[in-house]
């Protein structure tokens, strides 16, 4: 069985530019997460899809990120405009039916 | 107070002891719990968890909870230096999970 899948895996950007980061989740898995992992930190949620429906998304910082799951399969998270606290890794997760989650390999984002 | 507590260590251990890994959680209508290992430079990866009051063994690794504590921990008997990594506390509360910042452990050879 295919794990989670991300890319790019690693992406260096100036502050106030724009990144995407995409995943793409294990297959039959209905329920995706978003985290961001910062040095030394646990994975902090940003946002959950359950399907093509956000089910939470109190600790996305709207005013700059943005997520979508359009067909209930793939889903991307954008950073628009960036800043240097963005710096981080970015972690996708999907999870079955016994609550499991399984994470991908990450996005190491920096921002100089 | 944060939803997740745990001991940032480091812990260290020396090859074949037993190591203990500790997570308190703030949230008693939590209702299910994770442990996650995280090698340096890697994703998460799920060890095992627990619902239920009590132990739960999975080969080398028992997971403890403790409901009226608020209590969970992780035990890895006849610890190897593979195992060397950063012990991740998760807490399912609702529809969120809460992690906790972990737990670096060395076993030393």
């Amino acid at each position: 069985e295919a794990g989670v899948a991300q890319s790019p895996r690693y992406k260096i950007i100036e502050k106030r530019q724009s990144v995407a980061f995409w995943c793409n989740p294990i297959s039959g898995h209905a329920t995706l997460y978003w985290y961001q992992q910062i040095l030394g930190q646990g994975p902090k949620l940003l946002i959950q899809f359950q399907n093509n429906g956000v089910v939470d998304d109190s600790q996305l910082p709207k005013d700059r990120f943005s997520a979508e799951r359009l067909k209930g399969v793939d889903s991307t998270l954008k950073i628009q405009p960036a800043k240097l606290e963005d710096s981080a890794v970015y972690l996708c997760a999907s999870r079955n039916a016994y609550n499991e989650q399984f994470f991908g390999p990450g996005t190491r984002l920096t921002v100089l | 107070q944060k939803e997740v507590e745990q001991n940032s260590g480091p812990l260290s251990v020396p090859e074949g002891a037993i190591a203990s890994l500790n997570c308190t959680y703030s949230d008693r209508g939590s209702q299910s719990f994770f442990w996650y290992r995280q090698y340096s430079g890697k994703s998460p990866e799920l060890i095992m968890f627990i619902y239920s009051n009590g132990d739960k063994e999975d080969g080398r690794f028992t997971a403890q909870l403790n409901k009226a504590s608020q209590y969970v921990s992780l035990l890895i008997r006849d610890s190897q230096p593979s195992d060397s990594a950063t012990y991740l506390c998760a807490v399912k509360t609702g529809n969120q999970f809460y992690f906790g910042t972990g737990t670096s452990l060395t076993v030393i050879p």
